[in-house]
């Protein structure tokens, strides 16, 4: 069963608007939560990395201020879209490790589709 | 930085072997990762390698060798279900794991 669970599986939303997407993990404990992006036939690229109870480590070229990341429980992050526009819809993935060991694999939540019109 | 390139697209008949080829240039090598994903959902773990040599996880291989900074992933006794991307990911020194744009396998009965 799922190990990582995302919320929620599709969103529309109007530009300009904001939009939360949460991720937890099920029966354990993530100190660190991974966001992805993946555009249509492309790669999941890394957008930032979630540590619990501390600021998220964002990849270069992705706004911290537009893509607002929270890890306030050791079971809950999440990915707040703010003020979204067209070029923003994606598909959203969040994923984490079952185990704090670095050389787990990762587990990923189900994506969240944004469709922003 | 990783630069990982894998094939676009790959046919294969139903109960024939597929093999996913995976070359990469990284900046510190930390473990490599297959992963299958279906159109529209979330990808799935499948093998991971960090040593050179062959694992084995039913009718799914996947091999490494860490010189030639190339990996394949074999799919035996294909299933129409398999039909799917194939992602290949690189972790580096740091943790992070960086994807191949994936490999598209088509099965036809």
């Amino acid at each position: 069963g799922a190990v990582v669970s995302q919320h929620p599986s599709w969103v529309i939303c109007k530009s300009g608007t904001s939009v939360k997407i949460e991720c937890r993990s099920l029966d354990f404990q993530a100190t660190t939560m991974f966001w992805y992006r993946q555009f249509p036939k492309q790669s999941l690229m890394l957008m930032a990395t979630s540590n619990e109870g501390s600021k998220a480590t964002y990849e270069q070229g992705v706004e911290k201020d537009k893509f607002l990341i929270n890890h306030a429980s050791l079971t809950l992050s999440t990915l707040t879209v703010t003020s979204a526009h067209p070029e923003d819809s994606s598909f959203y993935i969040c994923s984490a490790r079952l185990t704090p060991a670095d050389s787990s694999p990762l587990h990923f939540g189900n994506g969240t589709r944004l469709t922003v019109t | 930085g990783q630069n990982i390139d894998q094939p676009t697209e790959m046919t294969a008949t139903e109960g024939a072997i597929v093999q996913i080829n995976c070359t990469y240039q990284t900046s510190g090598f930390n473990g490599l990762f297959w992963y299958q994903q279906h159109a529209g959902e979330a990808p799935t773990f499948l093998s991971y390698n960090v040593l050179d040599g062959l694992e084995e996880k039913g009718r799914f291989s996947s091999f490494l060798s860490r010189s030639k900074g190339y990996s394949y992933l074999l799919l035996k006794e294909l299933q129409m279900k398999d039909s799917a991307s194939y992602l290949c990911a690189v972790r580096d020194s740091d943790y992070k794991l960086s994807f191949g744009a994936g490999t598209t396998v088509t099965v036809r009965a």
